[in-house]
């Protein structure tokens, strides 16, 4: 089983729609968990951090399931403009080191 | 502005050289890594440095060769041992060891002629 897995996609979404991502891990002592969005040939930037409590910026909520070991990202109302690949990184601490993976990314298209 | 650096955006080399990619961050930053993209495909950790003058090997770290001598920089070296070397190369740094996300440079896309 590979440590973090996510549905490459891609998932083309009409304007407006609500669309979904989950990305599960395989560590269960995984500590930090964040959403990275990746337009094509540029670098990752970092969407949103994801905490246990769920988290909210905008149109994107983050959540964290530790018992299923699975986090979501959830897009309101989709815009052209979110059109891109979506990462999802699992960070686990171990021996004064951090082990850090990044899934292989959902594709977004939104389409007009 | 605070960041990373990288340079060139894009290199072209011939089979059988080495090549260094520069990556520079101004963010006062300890850690550092370095990661590899291929085309559709996730972000693989070649290597990884927590502090200066120490680094450590990622998951595909053969081939490559890193030095962290000064904190702010942390060049990486694809040497001819690298058999498929074409990808896009990606330097990233955090601020402190627990919890904090990676800032990324803009890149390095390296093609093997």
């Amino acid at each position: 089983r590979k440590e973090v897995e996510q549905d490459p996609g891609p998932f083309n979404v009409p304007e407006g729609a609500t669309v979904a991502f989950n990305c599960t891990y395989s560590n269960s002592a995984s500590q930090s968990f964040f959403w990275y969005r990746q337009d094509c040939r540029k670098e990752p930037k970092l969407l949103m951090s994801v905490y246990s409590s769920g988290n909210e910026d905008g149109r994107f909520t983050a959540q964290l399931n530790r018992a299923s070991q699975y986090i979501s990202l959830l897009i309101r109302d989709s815009k052209l403009s979110d059109s891109a690949t979506y990462l999802c990184v699992v960070i686990l601490y171990s021996g004064g080191y951090q082990k850090v993976t990044f899934g292989t990314g959902t594709k977004l298209q939104v389409i007009p | 502005d605070g960041g990373i650096t990288q340079s060139p955006k894009y290199l072209f080399r011939k089979e059988g050289q080495n090549v260094t990619l520069s990556c520079e961050q101004n963010l006062n930053h300890d850690a550092m890594y370095w990661y590899r993209q291929d085309p559709g495909q996730g972000l693989r950790l070649i290597y990884y440095s927590q502090i200066v003058n120490d680094f450590q090997k990622g998951d595909i770290a053969e081939g490559y060769s890193v030095s962290r001598e000064k904190k702010e920089s942390f060049p990486l070296t694809v040497t001819s041992a690298q058999k498929n070397p074409t990808a896009f190369y990606l330097c990233a740094s955090t601020g402190e060891l627990l919890g904090n996300e990676q800032f990324f440079g803009p890149g390095t896309r390296l093609t093997v002629l």
